[in-house]
């Protein structure tokens, strides 16, 4: 099973734009890297998700270079909404079983 | 279209006591997974509906339990409580068996503490 490593805790100001790597060395071929943000006592809410190179909706870019073992979150221009708990995971493409990681929690100052 | 709900959102239970949580999912949406969220483990993965079938399981016990029905509204049941079993449940739905990049949508969860 894969399993995912970020960073724990990050810091940003308004209006700054936020990377967070998020590293998954045993993805298979088969599995999808999908990213979800959740805030204290809610159900995490989907951002994005990706199988290679750049993917961008209209809150998030995620980006995954060619060995598929790493990708990053981009979230432009951040505002202090985006104070949340962000999880990188990897959706099991033959199961979808969903192994989520410790999170990264960002927390955004003003 | 309405998102995943969960009945109820609050729940207090004492030990021993068996309790049934509720998750409709999206509609046209036909796999239901459920997930427990603690401080200590994060989220963990329970088990995954599709078709009024389990078709995945994640390292529960028995205690813990589910059902699909034929609407794909699943239910999940955890006998015996245990004061561990304080958590966030969560469910989350998919339109087809999860995989393959479908997403999976989450509800608001259902929190159950056990006294």
């Amino acid at each position: 099973l894969a399993k995912t490593t970020q960073p724990i805790s990050m810091d940003s100001y308004e209006g700054q734009e936020v990377n967070i790597t998020c590293s998954h060395n045993n993805i298979a071929t088969n599995d999808y890297i999908t990213w979800y943000q959740q805030f204290p006592s809610q159900g995490p809410r989907f951002i994005i998700q990706g199988y290679k190179t750049k993917v961008t909706n209209e809150v998030a870019s995620l980006f995954i270079p060619a060995d598929r073992k790493s990708s990053t979150l981009s979230l432009p221009r951040v505002s202090l909404s985006d104070t949340a708990v962000y999880y990188c995971l990897v959706a099991q493409g033959n199961t979808g079983k969903l192994i989520f990681g410790q999170g990264t929690t960002l927390q955004v100052k003003p | 279209k309405a998102g995943v709900t969960q009945t109820p959102r609050y729940l207090i239970k004492t030990r021993g006591q068996q309790v049934t949580l509720s998750c409709s999912p999206i509609s046209g949406h036909r796999s239901v997974s459920w997930y427990q969220q603690t401080p200590g483990q994060g989220l963990q993965f329970l088990f995954e509906y599709f078709s009024e079938t389990q078709r995945n399981k994640g390292n529960f016990p028995g205690r813990f339990s589910g059902r699909q029905f034929s609407n794909s509204r699943s239910e999940m049941n955890v006998s015996t409580l245990e004061l561990g079993d304080s958590a966030l449940y969560l469910c989350a739905s998919s339109a087809t068996l999860s995989g393959g990049g479908d997403t999976q949508y989450f509800g608001p969860g259902t929190r159950l503490t056990v006294l």
